[in-house]
């Protein structure tokens, strides 16, 4: 069965440098997403990317945010100057299908951030 | 700002009875529902959906139910089995280019 397959699994990096978070979605999906859980609270949105650029974003994804898809498969993740408040689990995830009708979202397994 | 409201963070259930699971929302535009299922170290999967035209959808032994009027959405796993012990979220979408909005989601303990 296709997946959502996300690197690293586990990332710590020190307050302040740049961390690049790596997903491959299913081969055939053409919406991505970036969504994040701090530990305890909800899974929050982040952005959404349809056709080589964002077509939505949260008030989180500010300009220390950024994503791309530089080949076609990848689909990356990169906070330019991480915060203590950066630490969360990072969940991609993609879609066949965008809104309104978004339908099953496949997310992969996270990759857990830890900013010291 | 909670769009999506899953009031009850834990519940426990005995084996073979009926788990519900809750979910209020506030924002009148979502017509598009689904819950997530999370295990630990994994991330959320589709369990199952509903649009705002139908007021109930089965799959197997997950059943939703909608009460637009209420806002409120609620899923039912008959008979709950201890595998069915998990983090699960409900989530919906709206008209437009919106994207999914989350509950805090609800660990369900099934006791063998």
């Amino acid at each position: 069965e296709p997946e959502v397959t996300q690197t690293p699994s586990h990332q710590v990096t020190q307050m302040g440098q740049e961390v690049i978070l790596r997903c491959v979605p299913i081969s055939n999906h053409l919406y991505f997403y970036w969504y994040r859980q701090i530990l305890g609270q909800k899974v929050e949105f982040l952005v959404s990317f349809y056709n080589n650029e964002i077509s939505e974003k949260s008030e989180i994804f500010d300009d220390q945010f950024s994503v791309e898809r530089p080949d076609g498969s990848n689909f990356t993740l990169k906070i330019r100057s991480t915060k203590l408040e950066d630490s969360a689990m990072y969940f991609c995830a993609s879609s066949l299908r965008g809104a309104p009708n978004t339908g099953e979202l496949f997310f992969g397994e996270g990759s857990r951030l830890t900013v010291l | 700002d909670q769009q999506v409201k899953q009031n009850s963070p834990s519940l426990s259930v005995q084996e073979g009875r009926i788990s519900i699971l809750n979910c209020d929302y506030t924002n009148s535009m979502f017509d598009y529902f689904l819950w997530y299922k999370k295990y630990p170290a994994e991330g959320p999967t589709f369990l199952i959906s509903i649009s705002s035209i139908k007021d109930k959808n089965e799959d197997g032994r997950f059943t939703v139910f909608l009460n637009k009027s209420a806002k409120h959405l609620s899923l039912h796993i008959v008979p709950s089995q201890p595998g069915d012990s998990a983090v699960y979220f409900c989530a919906a979408s709206g008209t437009g280019n919106t994207p999914l909005v989350f509950g805090k989601g609800t660990r369900l303990s099934v006791i063998a």
